[in-house]
């Protein structure tokens, strides 16, 4: 069972370039969410999906899109890259039981720099 | 929305010693969950113990045990005989307890060296 599996580890892009940071589990879990991790500011949301087709912005959203197709996979396109966006990326995922949601499992996240 | 707040941002504690480190938070839901995630230097992060609102009784897991206290919106972690594979960054986080919006919402984390 590999939980929560992201790709790449590490990535270095420069100003303007596209990408897509890849996140796939293997537990059927319902409910999907990146975070971006920023020297004293904890992790931050940034985009989350309650299910396949769907997907809502959470506290950081801008300059970055998601969809999910599939219950599986739940890539973060950042559309053109900043300096700004340098970052360690986490994709984390949950399951929920009679409406009600249990930890999340993260991944091993994702070390972006964008020069 | 939901707040919490690490407000320390450093611990140093003796290995074998006891060690509390503080969160707090704020919302008006009356139930939801708090968690408690380590992030050793490997970058993973690692579920440590999880509190349910409604639970009166405090979550213990092997060496960590909280201190929930839903009135003053305050939980705290406690670490027993601390160990040096403990250092690591700790988050505090909170999430509503059912619904289409239950995101984690974290603090600012603290990091914690066990000194040998």
């Amino acid at each position: 069972n590999a939980g929560v599996t992201q790709t790449p580890k590490f990535q270095v892009l420069k100003t303007g370039q596209s990408m897509t940071l890849q996140c796939a589990q293997d537990m059927n879990h319902e409910y999907m969410s990146w975070y971006r991790q920023d020297p004293g500011m904890g992790l931050r949301l940034i985009h989350y999906s309650v299910g396949a087709g769907i997907t809502d912005q959470g506290e950081v959203p801008n300059g970055y899109n998601v969809s999910r197709s599939t219950t599986e996979d739940f890539p973060l396109r950042l559309l053109s890259a900043a300096p700004s966006q340098t970052s360690v990326y986490f994709c984390a995922s949950s399951y929920g039981q009679g409406g009600h949601i249990y930890g999340y499992t993260f991944g091993s996240g994702t070390r972006l720099t964008v020069v | 929305a939901q707040t919490v707040t690490q407000s320390q941002p450093e611990m140093s504690v003796q290995e074998a010693e006891t060690v509390t480190l503080s969160c707090t938070y704020d919302t008006s839901e009356n139930n939801y969950y708090l968690f408690w995630y380590k992030q050793p230097p490997s970058r993973q992060m690692i579920l440590v113990i999880r509190q349910e609102a409604y639970k009166q009784q405090n979550a213990t897991e092997n060496r960590f045990s909280v201190n929930f206290q839903k009135a003053a919106k305050s939980f705290s972690l406690k670490i027993s005989d601390s160990q040096l594979g403990d250092t690591a960054m700790y988050f505090c986080a909170f999430m509503r307890y059912t619904g289409a919006n239950s995101k984690l919402t974290f603090g600012k984390g603290i990091t914690l060296s066990v000194r040998p």
